[in-house]
């Protein structure tokens, strides 16, 4: 049960590249959220979904895209990077919204914009 | 507007003592909240979770209060061990399943 897996852990990206971060659970979770997270703001959620071809907007969705084809998946794209989406991003799950059990988080991807 | 505060100062408290965090809250009227702890370089852990119409939960050394009067949360670890040494964090459910997260409290426990 290999839980939420984020891919790549690691990410430099120049100014205006466009790139994947990839989000994969393995427990059937209907919910999965992605939250950025600077220091000093905490987790800001940027776009989540509720289910297969439901996804909708967060704190922050400028500059992000996201899809929802399978349970599995919630991939975060981004369009043309900047340097203000330096940011380390979590991916998370729930089953329910988390109200019983609460969510399960990725390790992170650490993404830096030069 | 919409906030979640936690105190951004960091906790240092001496082993085998009680630490207690809290967490405010204004213009939510959230049906439950939850408390995360982080760790560096890696992705918050559920701990707790607290419904509207609890007052108190427990789960082995941990203890959290619920006041949706004044729109507040505490959360203890007694007995606390260096290991317990994290950064805590608070969230809840804002319209539209959408989990809101506080900035976090540190914790620092000091043999």
């Amino acid at each position: 049960n290999a839980g939420v897996t984020q891919t790549p852990k690691f990410q430099v990206l120049k100014t205006g590249q466009s790139m994947t971060l990839q989000c994969a659970q393995d427990m059937n979770h209907e919910y999965m959220s992605w939250y950025r997270q600077d220091p000093g703001m905490g987790l800001r959620l940027i776009h989540y979904s509720v289910g297969a071809g439901i996804t909708d907007q967060g704190e922050v969705p400028n500059g992000y895209n996201v899809s929802r084809s399978t349970t599995e998946d919630f991939p975060l794209r981004l369009l043309s990077a900047a340097p203000s989406q330096t940011s380390v991003y979590f991916c998370a799950s729930s089953y329910g919204g988390g109200v019983s059990y609460g969510y399960t988080f990725g390790s992170g991807t650490r993404l830096t914009v030069v | 507007s919409q906030k979640i505060e936690q105190n951004s100062e960091a906790l240092n408290i001496q082993e085998g003592k009680t630490a207690t965090l809290t967490c405010n809250y204004t213009n939510y009227s959230p049906a439950y909240l939850q408390w995360y702890r982080q760790d560096p370089g890696r992705g918050p852990v559920f701990l707790l979770l607290i419904r509207e119409n609890e007052k108190e939960k427990r789960k082995e050394r941990l203890k959290v209060t619920f006041d949706t009067t004044l729109k507040q949360s505490l959360f203890h670890i007694t007995a606390s061990q260096p290991a317990d040494s994290a950064t805590y964090l608070c969230a809840l459910e804002a319209a539209g399943n959408k989990l809101t997260f506080g900035g976090g409290t540190r914790v620092l426990v000091k043999p």
